[in-house]
């Protein structure tokens, strides 16, 4: 099944503790990107990747770090989490090409930092 | 700059209710249109997408939209709502792949159904 994985699904953590959400798909896109949703914020662009070893800046990318080593895996790192950082992080994937611009998104992952 | 605006954060209609959730953007260029549905505790899930032609799209779980230009909408609808489309609703719009492959998502609209 084609799809977008996002792990782990929940997670309480403590301030400073560092933590990353794991992200992989099994369709074969070159585009992969990490968004946050908050109450009355919608959805936020953190960082967003082309392909392999391209990545860039969204909205919201203070306090988060990704990297684009294989096209199947985007990783969100949280090097110093901070409770501004307590969200619901979604991971979504799309093929970069004329005819296909859907995005595929992950169930997210709930972050709540102590 | 790029944008979009749900007007209406919540939402309440009865069952057998039509219903009507309203987005207005902002995009320089021909837009990529799309509404997603959240239901609790999921991700997002595409109901349809309007890219271009027929400016009245169908979708999935019997929803419709309507593009119109003039007035810069893509308003999602449906005839008569049940109980399980009860879930959070997000319009968005996407660059085009030629231009660059941004999206950028209103803030939500909160759907609750009453019996």
């Amino acid at each position: 099944e084609a799809q977008v994985t996002q792990n782990p699904r929940y997670l309480i953590t403590v301030t400073g503790k560092k933590l990353t959400v794991t992200c992989s798909q099994n369709m074969n896109h070159e585009y992969m990107s990490w968004y946050r949703q908050d109450p009355g914020l919608g959805l936020r662009q953190i960082y967003y990747s082309m392909n392999v070893e391209v990545t860039d800046k969204g909205d919201v990318p203070e306090g988060y770090k990704v990297s684009r080593k294989e096209k199947r895996n985007f990783p969100l790192i949280l090097e110093s989490p901070s409770p501004n950082q307590t969200s619901l992080y979604f991971c979504a994937s799309k093929k970069v090409s004329s005819g296909a611009n859907v995005l595929t998104f992950g169930a997210g992952s709930r972050l709540t930092v102590l | 700059a790029q944008s979009v605006t749900q007007p209406d954060i919540h939402i309440t209609v009865s069952e057998g209710a039509s219903l009507e959730l309203r987005c207005n953007y902002s995009y320089g260029a021909t837009p990529y249109l799309f509404w997603y549905v959240q239901s609790p505790g999921q991700g997002l899930q595409l109901l349809l997408k309007y890219f271009s032609g027929d400016t009245l799209v169908q979708g999935i779980k019997g929803f419709e939209a309507e593009f119109k230009r003039s007035q810069s909408s893509f308003n999602l609808r449906k005839p008569s709502v049940h109980w399980s489309d009860a879930a959070e609703y997000f319009c968005a719009v996407g660059e085009a792949p030629n231009t660059g492959n941004q999206f950028y998502f209103g803030t939500g609209t909160s759907l609750t159904v009453i019996p």
